[in-house]
């Protein structure tokens, strides 16, 4: 099995551009998609970026998802932070024998 | 429009048992897997079970709940079920259903249900 750690919070400035890093312990990051989730207070979560890099419809260009197999992590990217983006984000993956993997959860603050 | 709406949870003593369901619609459900995600107050999102499609025999656990946990689903009443013995206090949680995204795939979620909570206190 594998292990998704992502730091605890990062902060920024409105208008600003945030990145949120996503490190897997034990195998390939690029063995299996990641997807990313956005979860406000006291909501449910939803889906950001699925295998990888793809958005919903629905969500803007601003939100964007990559994988860099030299840190062997996955990134999410925000630009032109708003307010309303202050969240946690948890990255998702899945392993061999379809078991589902998160990440610790990041919370965003934009200051 | 795709709909997740769970019922059962509420509060039980250490080593009891509870029921969630979740009521789906607005997609053919018996193509697709339904997972069960928990998180414990202010923490993070915790990954359950998991049904595939079809007649629902490929179930997967996480190994906190293996053996005391079983998930199953009903494809003529569109409902997946979780079924939770030997509760412990760590299993205090909202437990969210969530639908993935292509049929026969386990890979990543589309739909939520609205949360139900389950404490488990003495």
């Amino acid at each position: 099995n594998f292990m998704l750690t992502q730091p605890h919070s990062v902060s920024e400035s409105p208008g600003e551009t945030v990145t949120i890093s996503c490190t897997r312990s034990g195998g390939s990051i690029a063995s299996n998609y990641v997807q990313w989730y956005q979860q406000r207070p006291g909501s449910v979560p939803t889906t950001l970026i699925y295998e990888d890099h793809q958005r919903p419809s629905g969500v803007p260009g601003r939100f964007s998802g990559s994988i860099d197999s030299s840190s062997n992590s996955a990134s999410l990217t925000i630009s032109g932070l708003q307010t309303e983006d202050e969240a946690d984000y948890y990255c998702q993956s899945y392993d061999s024998t379809n078991h589902v993997v998160f990440g610790g959860g990041t919370k965003l603050t934009v200051l | 429009e795709v709909q997740l709406l769970q019922s059962g949870g509420g509060s039980v003593q250490p080593g009891g048992s509870l029921r969630l369901s979740c009521a789906t619609s607005g997609f053919t459900f018996s193509r697709f897997a339904i997972s069960w995600v928990r998180q414990a107050p202010g923490k993070g999102l915790e990954w359950v079970a998991s049904i595939g499609g079809g007649l629902g025999r490929t179930t997967y656990y996480a190994d906190s709940v293996k053996g005391r946990f079983t998930i199953s689903r009903d494809n003529s009443k569109n409902t997946v079920d979780l079924r939770m013995t030997s509760l412990r206090a760590e299993d205090t949680a909202l437990y969210y259903c969530a639908k993935f995204h292509t049929d026969g795939s386990f890979r990543h979620f589309d739909y939520w249900g609205q949360g139900t909570r389950v404490t488990v206190s003495s």
